[in-house]
């Protein structure tokens, strides 16, 4: 059975300051990969994907994520962060198809500091 | 891509009453999931709901409590029965469509008073 590991339930970086958020995953079956992000209030929107293409995966409001095989990680940076970034960020994982069942991380809530 | 409409976006239920949470999808689509996220927590798998066969429910939730429909290709309800505080959640309908991302309905937020 797949699951995921996310580092840090909340993260405070400083505006401007690169963001990083971590996510181990486990499956028994090459993984495909997901950030969310949830505004508060607010459904789930994607930020970006892996499907076992290209490793260094590029999302919407710059951020990106590289999916690493022998750490089994798939953890979310931005180069910087801006006060509207803030937000609750989740890492999925699904098995080996799209179409299959998605199953979250607990999520890490990041915070921008002015 | 596919749109999806649950009804009702939110409802406050008495304790011991049930609630018929509606997803309506555009499109066909072989697998339907309902997730529940409770206050400040992450999105967990209740079940799969398959068109013409019973739910697959994921350890921790059963029939009894979140019976589940699916009559077609298109739609699914989840029921909350036998309701406590507990149940206090929002829940969601999603599809995943072949090689391509999940979608997500805006949720149910349920109060259970």
């Amino acid at each position: 059975a797949q699951s995921v590991t996310q580092l840090g339930s909340h993260v405070s970086v400083s505006e401007g300051a690169l963001v990083l958020l971590r996510c181990n995953y486990s499956s028994s079956v090459p993984p495909y990969l997901f950030w969310y992000v949830q505004y508060p209030n607010q459904g789930l929107q994607l930020l970006l994907k892996y499907t076992s293409a290209a490793t260094l995966v590029k999302g919407i409001n710059g951020f990106e994520a590289e999916f690493k095989k022998s750490e089994t990680s798939f953890h979310l940076t931005k180069p910087s962060a801006h006060m509207s970034d803030a937000a609750e960020y989740f890492c999925a994982v699904s098995e080996g198809s799209s179409a299959s069942k998605i199953i979250f991380g607990s999520g890490t809530r990041l915070s921008i500091r002015p | 891509s596919a749109v999806i409409s649950q009804k009702p976006s939110r409802d406050i239920c008495q304790r011991g009453t049930s609630l018929t949470i509606q997803c309506q999808v555009d499109s066909q689509v072989t697998m339907m999931f309902w997730y529940r996220q409770q206050p400040g927590q992450s999105l967990t798998l209740i079940a799969t709901a398959n068109q013409g066969s019973e739910a697959t429910y994921e350890s921790g939730f059963v029939i009894d409590k979140f019976p589940i429909s699916r009559p077609n290709l298109t739609f699914s309800t989840l029921t909350v029965s036998n309701m406590s505080p507990e149940d206090s959640s929002i829940y969601l309908c999603s599809v995943a469509l072949p090689n391509t991302e999940a979608f997500f309905g805006q949720g149910t937020r349920l109060t259970v008073v």
